[in-house]
C-alpha cells in the first residue's frame, strides 16, 4: 500500500550527539522525499529534501541520504542542540498523494 | 508577504451543522492540498488539487468535501461533521507535485472540534 514508516517514534540524545531517523516507502516510483520539522503548536516547515536521482543532500548541521534500492531515507542532525527538539516527518510522493510517516519526538537533553 | 492562511483558526461545533475552513494562499502555487494531524498517525491528506477546478481524494476523503474555483482559494467543507473529525487541520499549497515536487508551505492550522 501507499504508507511510509518512520522509526523511531521518540528519540531522546544528549546535547552535541548525533541524531538519525529512518523511513521506509513502499512505491519505487516515488521520487521526491521531503523532511518537515514541527515546533510545538507550529506549523510543519521544510526543512530538507531529496530527489531521487542524488544520494545524499547536506544542509549545515542536516543531511539526508537516500538508498533507492532498498526504498529508504533517513534524516541525520549533528550536533544537537536545544532547539532541534520537535516532531520530524518524513514524506514521499504517490504519484501527487504527498504520504507523510507518523512522526519523530526528538527530544535534545542539555 | 507570501503566505497561506486558513480561516477559523479554532472552531468549536456541534454534530451536523455543515462548515467550511477556508484557505488561501498569495504565491500562485499550482498544488494545494488539506491534512488532518492527529496524535500518532502525522499529517493524513484529506484531498489535493493539482489545478483550479482539478481536484482528487487522498488518504481520508471521507466525510468532507472541498472545491477549486479560483487559483488562490481551496475551501474544506465538513458537510455533516461527526466527532471523529475532531483533530487539527492544515492547509499546503506548493508550486508543483509529482515529479517536479516542491516545499508544501502550510497554513497555520485550524483546531476543530466537534461535539
Amino acid at each position: 500500500g501507499e504508507n511510509v514508516e518512520q522509526h523511531p517514534s521518540t528519540l531522546s540524545v544528549q546535547e552535541g550527539d548525533s541524531a538519525v531517523i529512518k523511513c521506509t516507502y513502499s512505491d519505487s516510483a516515488s521520487n521526491y522525499f521531503p523532511w518537515y520539522k514541527q515546533e510545538l503548536g507550529k506549523r510543519p516547515q521544510l526543512i530538507i529534501d531529496i530527489r531521487s536521482n542524488v544520494g545524499e543532500k547536506k544542509d549545515q548541521r542536516i543531511a539526508v541520504t537516500l538508498n533507492k534500492t532498498a526504498k529508504h531515507f533517513s534524516l541525520h542532525i549533528t550536533e544537537t542542540q536545544p532547539e532541534d527538539s520537535a516532531v520530524y516527518f518524513c514524506a514521499a510522493f504517490y504519484g501527487n498523494k504527498l504520504v507523510f510517516g507518523a512522526g519523530t519526538i526528538l527530544r535534545v537533553k542539555s | 508577504e507570501a503566505q497561506v492562511t486558513q480561516n477559523p483558526r479554532y472552531l468549536i461545533t456541534v454534530t451536523g451543522k455543515k462548515l467550511t475552513v477556508t484557505c488561501s494562499q498569495n504565491m500562485n502555487h499550482e498544488y494545494m492540498s488539506w491534512y488532518r494531524q492527529d496524535p500518532g498517525l502525522g499529517l493524513r491528506q484529506i484531498y489535493y488539487s493539482m489545478n483550479v477546478e482539478v481536484t482528487d481524494k487522498g488518504d481520508v476523503p471521507e466525510g468532507y468535501k472541498v472545491s477549486r474555483k479560483e487559483k488562490r482559494n481551496f475551501p474544506l467543507i465538513l458537510e455533516s461533521p461527526s466527532p471523529n473529525q475532531t483533530s487539527l487541520y492544515f492547509c499546503a499549497s506548493s508550486l508543483l507535485a509529482g515529479a517536479l515536487s516542491y516545499e508544501q508551505y502550510f497554513g497555520p492550522g485550524t483546531r476543530l472540534t466537534v461535539t
